[in-house]
């Protein structure tokens, strides 16, 4: 079946710094990939959505300047979380999808914490 | 327009008794429901999906759901509950038929816990 591959599982960076998240769909071909954030406790939050070749959109709210998204590939996408502050921390998650799919996979998820 | 309601956030049974996580859904259309489950620090797993075939469908782990479009509901059941099984679970819904930027919308989840 299909699976989405999500790297790192968790990881902590000093306040200030970047990180990079990747999402890659192993044996389909993502035209759609979402990103969501989780906060203790609660459901998913979409944060942004991407199509392959063409810039994300972004939900209200969410600051695009601050989670770049990349999705140069139908196999993976980015999210680039710039300057990241203690706030930042959160559980991340993506899915990818296809157009005529009727469900999305998601990956595993990744925890980050900011210090 | 879509939304999820899911009606219990934490739902606490024994183990080897029967589960029910329930979930009521709003659409405009014929929409595609899922349960998903999330084990702590982890991602979601698909336990099943509804897509207008049967109405009883059958999941992964012995949980199943039942589409009630009468009702709006898509509750997911399993008959006897194993320890394995504490987790998020999570009712969701899509456009039933997907376009490039298809959305779908998430329950609130709810915490099943399993008493020794």
């Amino acid at each position: 079946g299909a699976v989405v591959s999500q790297h790192p599982s968790w990881v902590i960076c000093k306040s200030g710094t970047s990180v990079k998240i990747e999402c890659r769909s192993l044996d389909f071909q993502a035209t759609t990939m979402f990103w969501y954030r989780q906060f203790p406790k609660q459901s998913l939050m979409l944060m942004a959505t991407s199509n392959e070749g063409s810039k994300a959109t972004y939900e209200q709210g969410v600051e695009k300047d601050k989670f770049l998204i990349n999705h140069a590939s139908l196999t993976l996408s980015t999210l680039t979380v710039t300057s990241a502050h203690p706030e930042d921390s959160s559980f991340y998650i993506c899915s990818a999808g296809t157009a005529l799919s009727y469900g999305y996979t998601f990956g595993s998820g990744t925890r980050l914490t900011v210090v | 327009a879509q939304s999820v309601t899911q009606l219990d956030s934490h739902v606490s049974v024994s183990e080897g008794t029967p589960v029910l996580l329930r979930c009521n859904y709003s659409s405009s259309y014929s929409p595609s429901l899922f349960w998903y489950v999330q084990h702590p620090n982890k991602g979601l797993q698909l336990l099943l999906k509804y897509t207008s075939a049967a109405t009883l469908v059958k999941g992964i782990n012995g949980f199943e759901a039942e589409f009630k479009k009468s009702e709006t509901s898509f509750h997911l059941t399993k008959p006897s509950a194993h320890m394995s099984d504490a987790a998020e679970y999570f009712c969701v819904v899509s456009p039933s038929v997907g376009s490039s930027a298809s959305k779908i919308i998430f329950g609130s989840g709810t915490r099943l816990s399993i008493r020794p």
